[in-house]
């Protein structure tokens, strides 16, 4: 299986919007709304930010937002803050039962 | 509160078998899938595989055929095995709480990690 693709790197100052794409596959991110989203900042534990597609994990702030259509899923971060300076990774549930995870991107706030 | 640590040797020969298990607490594994996940320095995160607590698997079709996962319910752990490693399976090894059939698909907990480098 191919991981899903995701740009390399987004950037934005503070207050600033940034949405990150996700491109699967009629197979993945396509087929079932169980795409989900990952945060990790530099040495740390990757978290569940956002899972079946738009729902935010406890605890997460509004300004994580999430969305799909067709093969491509989003992740939105409204209103940048420093601490979200981080990778980011969408995952999706496939139809051959394993899960894949996007290539990352890594969000730089300026 | 669910907690889950990684433990084994984090120096494995090139050609061996890497063995790393999850100590779950705060909750049983009945039910729930569980998986490992990596990172390569400098990559991004691979799903390894995940077993559930019935037994059933499956694992990533990069890495099958090296894949080995198990479970034992009653001492709340499960079990990675990835045989003949090469410096390229040198990376963070993470074990995470991934779902439960039918209810959710995600990884909603996961370890602190344990750092594998594969070297002679």
């Amino acid at each position: 299986q191919s991981a899903l693709t995701q740009p390399p790197s987004v950037s934005g100052s503070p207050g600033q919007s940034v949405t990150i794409s996700c491109t699967g596959t009629s197979s993945d991110v396509g087929f079932y709304n169980r795409v989900s989203w990952y945060q990790q900042p530099a040495g740390t534990v990757p978290k569940l930010i956002i899972y079946e597609v738009s729902n935010r994990a406890s605890g997460v702030p509004d300004r994580f937002s999430g969305s799909k259509s067709g093969t491509t899923a989003s992740l939105t971060i409204s209103g940048l803050q420093a601490e979200d300076e981080a990778d980011y990774y969408c995952s999706s549930y496939t139809t051959s039962s394993t899960y894949v995870f996007g290539t990352g991107t890594k969000v730089t706030v300026l | 509160q669910v907690q889950l640590q990684e433990s084994g040797p984090g120096l494995v020969k090139p050609s061996e078998t890497l063995s790393l298990t999850c100590t779950v607490s705060g909750t049983f594994l009945t039910s729930h899938y569980w998986s490992w996940i990596r990172r390569p320095p400098g990559k991004g995160l691979e799903w390894i595989g995940y077993i559930h607590s019935t037994g059933s698997s499956s694992y990533n079709p990069s890495l099958k055929g090296r894949v080995t996962m198990s479970v034992d319910t009653s001492n709340d752990h499960f079990s990675l095995r990835l045989s003949s490693v090469t410096a390229a399976d040198t990376a963070v090894y993470y074990c995470a709480r991934s779902g439960s059939p039918y209810f959710y698909y995600h990884m909603d907990v996961w370890g602190r990690g344990a750092a594998v480098t594969v070297s002679s």
